[in-house]
């Protein structure tokens, strides 16, 4: 039971590189999510993507794109990476009802130069 | 929107003492959910305890409970027993539409033996 795949764990890219993280989940989720983490801020929403085919901005989605590729899939892509966007990245799923926990990956950790 | 606010960004507590983590949170909604995730250093997203808005009753897991004060908006994290491994980062965070989590700062917890 591999739950949320994220790949890769660590990257580091120069400025103005793009690249994009990969997140598969295997228990049937509906609803799926991009997150980062940066010191003293907690986790903030990227995008999600309530179901299939539908994608959504979240508190801080400048610089990123994504794409629900299918039921399983949710990639985000950095078209042109900032110093700024150094952080560790999650991705989590989830039914997507109220009360439904949130299944995470174990994060990608990204440092542009 | 949303938002969350933890005040202490590092406690310490005694191993087998008990330690109170603080969270409040503004929301407009009258039906959420709210919860408390566990960070080891494994950096992975452990959910330790949710709570609904709607039930008076505070939610209790093992030796973990919370303080729930819908009216003040503050939802508290109590942590009985303390053992080593309860060392981590503790987000509090507030569950809004389509399941999206909306997080606090985070307040890192060392245990001492």
């Amino acid at each position: 039971n591999a739950g949320v795949t994220q790949t890769p764990k660590f990257q580091v890219l120069k400025t103005g590189q793009s690249m994009t993280l990969q997140c598969a989940q295997d228990m049937n989720h509906n609803s799926m999510y991009w997150y980062r983490q940066d010191p003293g801020m907690g986790l903030r929403l990227i995008y999600y993507s309530a179901s299939e085919g539908t994608t959504d901005k979240g508190e801080v989605p400048n610089g990123y794109n994504v794409s629900r590729l299918n039921k399983r899939e949710f990639s985000l892509r950095l078209e042109s990476a900032a110093p700024s966007q150094t952080s560790v990245y999650f991705c989590a799923s989830s039914e997507g009802g109220r009360g439904e926990k949130l299944f995470f990956g174990s994060g990608t950790q990204l440092s542009v130069l | 929107a949303q938002t969350v606010t933890q005040s202490q960004p590092e406690m310490s507590v005694q191993e087998a003492e008990t330690v109170t983590l603080s969270c409040t949170y503004d929301t407009s909604e009258s039906d959420y959910y709210l919860f408390w995730y566990k960070q080891p250093p494994s950096r992975q997203m452990i959910l330790v305890i949710r709570q609904e808005a709607y039930k008076q009753q505070n939610a209790t897991e093992n030796r973990f409970s919370v303080n729930f004060q819908k009216a003040a908006k503050s939802f508290s994290l109590k942590i009985s027993d303390s053992q080593l491994g309860d060392a981590a980062m503790y987000f509090c965070a507030h569950q809004s539409g389509y399941g999206k989590l909306t997080f606090g700062q985070g307040t890192i917890l060392t245990v001492h033996p």
